[in-house]
């Protein structure tokens, strides 16, 4: 079946501009994670949706970072006046959360190169 | 702070060799471990994950030892392949959390034919 794309794999935005990350979950995952992976870094913990809810934002880095999930299915993660420092790989996860069923799946990323 | 650690940060083994990656963690409150891969330009994929009341689970050539006692967990690799050659990560979650994934910062494995 379709895992988890998101568009585009490649943004290239210059320093202040504002960038929009879109994530498509698999089909009736119920929870959608957001991380941030700097090279030669593991991923870090961004934000997390449950349904249409986001339940939890600890991890976004400033207040220049948002995300939404407005219906519960397509996410988007939005950027405003990018920095340098944003540069980096971002990736969604979604998963089903039924029972006691943690696995997360991956998407490809989009990276981002703030210029 | 990093709540796991891990190590080697790269690891080159023979073909047909194992490979072993070790994770130590602190906090008792995780109650999910998965180990992922990463290939270049790719997105993580989940290989195999475990609980703490489990000390041992194998898939295929994949297995993951868990010490409960010791707060360690370790991914072996068994008849490492050329094809094996990434980026390995551990992970765990936290009970009563969002479930969100803290990783370890990885070991790059490289398999020589």
């Amino acid at each position: 079946g379709a895992g988890v794309s998101q568009s585009p794999r490649y943004k290239v935005a210059k320093r202040g501009q504002d960038v929009a990350l879109r994530c498509d979950p698999i089909s009736g995952h119920v929870s959608l994670f957001w991380y941030q992976q700097a090279l030669g870094q593991g991923p870090e913990f961004l934000t997390y949706f449950q349904n249409e809810a986001q339940l939890d934002k600890s991890g976004l880095p400033s207040d220049r970072f948002f995300a939404e999930r407005p219906e519960g299915s397509v996410s988007t993660l939005k950027i405003q006046r990018t920095q340098q420092e944003d540069s980096a790989v971002y990736l969604c996860a979604s998963s089903l959360e039924r029972g006691d069923s943690y696995e997360q799946y991956f998407g490809p990323g989009t990276r981002l190169t703030v210029t | 702070q990093q709540q796991v650690k891990q190590s080697p940060q790269s690891l080159i083994v023979q073909k047909g060799g194992i490979s072993i990656i070790n994770c130590a963690y602190e906090n008792t409150a995780f109650d999910y471990f998965p180990w992922y891969q990463q290939f270049p330009g790719k997105g993580p994929a989940l290989l195999i994950a475990i609980r703490p009341d489990v000390s041992e689970k194998k898939e295929g050539r994949f297995t993951i030892s868990f010490n409960k006692s010791a707060k360690q967990f370790s991914l072996h690799i068994m008849d490492s392949q050329p094809g094996d050659s990434a980026t390995y990560f551990c992970a765990h979650t936290e009970s009563g959390s969002a479930r969100q994934l803290t990783f370890g910062s990885g070991t790059q494995l490289t398999v020589l034919p």
